[in-house]
């Protein structure tokens, strides 16, 4: 079983609508949750910080479900230049200290 | 400033050349990883250096061997690479190899292995 399953989309969405992804991981240890946007042959960008029971930042809700063990990103309004690729990361603890488990990315398309 | 540089941005190489990546960072962080990206694939950790030592090998082939010189600097040196090998590498720092620090990118280096 992956330590973390994402659903990899593609999603298109036009202008304006909400879209969300959901991210599920295995380890039920896991201290740390990032959600990560990378252009088309770009680096990876941290898009946000997923602590305790989540947070906003302008358009975006990271939120984490501990018991279920999974955490999800919310986008309202979307725009077209929110079009890029979405990883959900889960950093573990003890014997996996430092090591960043990615999920496969979500492709987003904002079409106008 | 998060910003981590490296260098060369991209690099085509053949089979028997020996080459080197460079990365580095002013922020501080005193951990520092290496990993591999194929297209439409998530980040694959190679390395990972704790305050210069080398603490996470991922089982990575000795045609790909790093060093870090000191703090700010992490390298990656190649080796009789396969084509295989073609990717985009990136190098990422954080503060230390903790449960909560965050890790920050570099734009990456293309390699093309011929």
């Amino acid at each position: 079983r992956k330590e973390v399953e994402q659903d990899p989309g593609p999603f298109n969405v036009p202008e304006g609508a909400t879209v969300a992804f959901n991210c599920t991981y295995s380890n039920s240890a896991s201290q740390s949750f990032f959600w990560y946007r990378q252009d088309c042959r770009k680096e990876p960008k941290l898009l946000m910080s997923v602590y305790s029971s989540g947070n906003e930042d302008g358009r975006f809700t990271a939120q984490l479900n501990r018991a279920s063990q999974y955490i999800s990103l919310l986008i309202r309004d979307s725009k077209l230049s929110d079009s890029a690729t979405y990883l959900c990361a889960v950093k573990g603890r003890g014997s996996t200290l430092g090591r960043l488990y990615f999920g496969r990315g979500t492709q987003l398309t904002v079409w106008p | 400033d998060t910003e981590v540089t490296q260098t060369p941005k991209h690099l085509v190489m053949g089979m028997t050349n020996k080459k080197s990546l460079k990365c580095e960072q002013h922020m501080g962080h005193r951990a520092m990883y290496w990993y591999k990206q194929k297209a439409k694939k998530p980040p694959e950790l190679m390395f990972v250096y704790s305050y210069e030592k080398l603490s996470i090998n991922e089982s990575v082939p000795s045609r790909f061997s790093p060093e870090c010189p000191n703090s700010s600097l992490l390298n990656l040196h190649l080796h009789a690479l396969q084509p295989e090998d073609s990717a985009l590498y990136l190098c990422a720092s954080s503060q230390v190899p903790g449960t909560t620090d965050t890790q920050y990118f570099g734009p990456g280096t293309r390699l093309t292995v011929l």
